[in-house]
């Protein structure tokens, strides 16, 4: 089993949909978790860290289950600009800077006009 | 405040022979990660140095080596390159005092491998 596993995607929208993405992790023990949103060649950058409490940022939510070890990310509202592909991470340390983070393979998404 | 910055971006080399990445790490950041992203694959952890001490490595070969410098910039060296090593090389750096502080990526390096 993947230690993270994401949907395999693509996933094609059109503007203004609301699109879900789900993520399982493995080890109980993760402590910290977040999403990162890459465009195509370019470096991943920081979306949002995921609390335990569900955490929103305009248009995007994340909810964390550490019961059920599900991350999922909610895209309301979609525009044109969030094609990409977005990454769901697990790190075994808090704060999400110290020793490996570990990275889902990622899900595309596309949003059409 | 500067961010993290890769060289090169791009590179070509050959089967069997060693390359040398470089980072410069954000202004203030004592620790350096860094990652290999296959295509098509999310970033692989291949190992973090803090204070010049490698902290931490992924399941990478010996021939994936590093080092960082009293200006905590760094390098990333790969001995005896093989078709598999072409991908995008990130790093990243940190200050893990800062307490909640996820990474935040240099732009990378691709590198091929003919």
């Amino acid at each position: 089993r993947k230690e993270v596993e994401q949907d395999p995607g693509p996933f094609n929208v059109p503007e203004g949909a609301t699109v879900a993405f789900n993520c399982t992790y493995s080890n109980s023990a993760s402590q910290s978790f977040f999403w990162y949103r890459q465009d195509c060649r370019k470096e991943p950058k920081l979306l949002m860290s995921v609390y335990s409490s569900g955490n929103e940022d305009g248009r995007f939510t994340a909810q964390l289950n550490r019961a059920s070890q599900y991350i999922s990310l909610l895209i309301r509202d979609s525009k044109l600009s969030d094609s990409a592909t977005y990454l769901c991470v697990v790190n075994m340390n808090y704060g999400g800077s110290q020793g490996n983070l570990i990275f889902g393979k990622g899900t595309k998404l596309s949003v059409k006009p | 405040e500067t961010g993290v910055t890769q060289s090169p971006t791009h590179l070509i080399k050959t089967r069997g022979q060693q390359v040398t990445l470089r980072c410069s790490s954000q202004s203030g950041h004592n620790t350096v990660s860094w990652y290999q992203q296959a295509l098509g694959q999310g970033p692989q952890f291949i190992f973090q140095y803090y204070r010049e001490e490698e902290n931490g490595r992924g399941n990478f070969p010996p021939r994936f080596s590093g080092l960082q410098f009293p200006n905590y910039s760094s390098e990333l060296n790969v001995n005896a390159l093989e078709l598999d090593d072409s991908a995008l090389y990130l790093c990243a750096s940190s200050f893990p005092g800062q307490g909640y502080s996820p990474l935040h990526f240099g732009n990378g390096t691709r590198l091929t491998v003919t």
